[in-house]
């Protein structure tokens, strides 16, 4: 399989749940992105990782919950969400932070809904 | 502080008429600049990038972009409209910070191209 996958593609949820995210790279790339989008709003950027380490957390409420095991794996990690979390979230990869153009490759995304 | 601006919410065109997204962008420096689509309940794909040179783009199916450096725009467009083309289309340029580069969005600009 080529590309960025993302699963699962729908998750409904409640407000008490635990459930998880996965996205996976096969591009061979060194950075990885979770970005949240909402109806009517900009597109938000919530966590960067390169090479596994955390580099960027964008005030994101702590029931949100990045992991990367390794460069191709990227987890967030969901508990006592909030209706108001309800929104398409994004996994993206790009070559490096550092170097390039900074072009990214996005996941179909993982449509989630809590009730 | 990088930033992209996309002045329309939504675009109609008829089908086989030129289109035209417009992008307005904000940079210190050499921009780099993007375009990416988004279908319904999918990632965004990359289009096209303008990083140096011509300022005539040509990207994925059909479309290309003018960059302006004068008018600081980078407006997506098309010779002949599809129905198919009917998308949300994201504008991006790649900012710098914390000696790391992302991607900054525009709101987006939703295409609807009637037959």
């Amino acid at each position: 399989e080529t590309g960025v996958t993302q699963t699962p593609r729908h998750l409904v949820m409640g407000m008490t749940n635990k459930k998880s995210l996965k996205c996976e790279q096969h591009l061979g790339h060194n950075a990885m992105y979770w970005y949240k989008q909402s109806a009517k709003k900009p597109l938000e950027l919530m966590f960067v990782y390169s090479l596994e380490e955390r580099v960027e957390n964008n005030s994101v409420p702590s029931r949100f919950s990045p992991e990367c095991p390794n460069s191709s794996h990227l987890f967030l990690h969901l508990h006592t969400l909030q209706p108001e979390d309800s929104a398409l979230y994004l996994c993206a990869s790009s070559q490096d932070l550092g170097q390039g153009y900074g072009e990214q490759f996005f996941g179909p995304g993982t449509r989630l809904t809590v009730l | 502080a990088q930033s992209v601006a996309q002045p329309e919410d939504q675009v109609n065109v008829a089908e086989g008429n030129p289109l035209t997204v417009k992008c307005t962008y904000s940079v210190s420096g050499n921009p780099y600049l993007f375009w990416y689509v988004q279908y319904p309940n999918r990632g965004l794909q990359f289009l096209l990038k303008y990083i140096t040179g011509d300022n005539l783009v040509k990207g994925s199916y059909g479309f290309e972009a003018e960059f302006n450096k004068s008018q600081t725009s980078f407006h997506l467009k098309k010779p002949s409209a599809l129905v198919s083309d009917s998308a949300l289309y994201f504008c991006a340029v790649r900012a710098l910070r914390k000696g790391f580069q992302k991607l900054v969005f525009g709101t987006g600009t939703r295409l609807l191209v009637s037959p």
